[in-house]
């Protein structure tokens, strides 16, 4: 399966800055989604990145405050903007590699505490 | 109702006993499932797709019942390193619904 690298693995901000996460994958994959898991919650789809294209925001996220990239097949990166502590949360990339029947593989997530 | 229920727990189970959880969905015409794996401060890992006829791996064993719209995981003969936060997890088209987790602490 996929092997993706997630960094940072976490940080601490000041309210009002931003912070870019960022995936590598080790293959080329058409989707990546970006996730995000509060304290005994579970996961909450941010946004579908595409190659290509504009990425795809869920309900309740907008791309003013959760800017997107993803230049290629095999990165993406997730900005949180002008953060506040409600953003404190785990952040997760996914992707859906073609040869693996319906699961998806996570990168290790990014532990972010605003402060 | 959400879209996918699972009972949080927690589970405290002692070594080597069967424990079996449950998980429902909303959405009839959900296409895959699956039971995701999560251990503390880690990511979610794919622990088994679950199958209309049933699967089996190992101590594990995920069953789904499409008339009642339910789920279920069986493990038996439970280890201290089974314990963890399993996800069910239901797409159908382009989405995915993950559970908010059932908690297992398996004690010696």
């Amino acid at each position: 399966s996929a092997v993706i690298s997630q960094k940072p693995s976490r940080d601490i901000c000041q309210r009002g800055t931003s912070l870019t996460i960022q995936c590598q994958v080790d293959s080329q994959v058409t989707m990546m989604f970006w996730y995000r898991q509060q304290p005994g919650q579970s996961l909450t789809l941010i946004a579908t990145a595409n190659q290509g294209s504009e990425a795809t925001y869920e309900s309740g996220f907008v791309i003013d405050k959760f800017p997107i990239s993803r230049p290629n097949l095999t990165f993406s990166t997730l900005t949180v903007s002008n953060m506040s502590p409600e953003d404190s949360s785990i952040y997760l990339c996914s992707v859906k590699p073609p040869d693996r029947v319906g699961g998806y593989t996570f990168g290790s997530g990014t532990r972010l505490t605003v402060v | 109702r959400k879209e996918v229920e699972q009972d949080p727990g927690p589970f405290n189970v002692p070594e080597g006993a069967t424990v079996a959880f449950n998980c429902t969905y909303s959405n009839s015409a959900s296409q895959s499932f699956f039971w995701y794996r999560q251990d503390c401060r880690k990511e979610p890992k794919l622990l088994m797709s679950v199958y209309s006829s049933g699967n089996e791996d190992g101590r594990f064993t995920a069953q789904l019942n499409r008339a009642s719209q339910y789920i279920s995981l069986l493990i038996r003969d439970s280890k201290l390193s089974d314990s963890a936060t399993y996800l069910c997890v239901v797409s159908g088209g382009f989405k995915t619904i993950f559970g908010a987790g059932t908690r297992l602490f398996v004690k010696a």
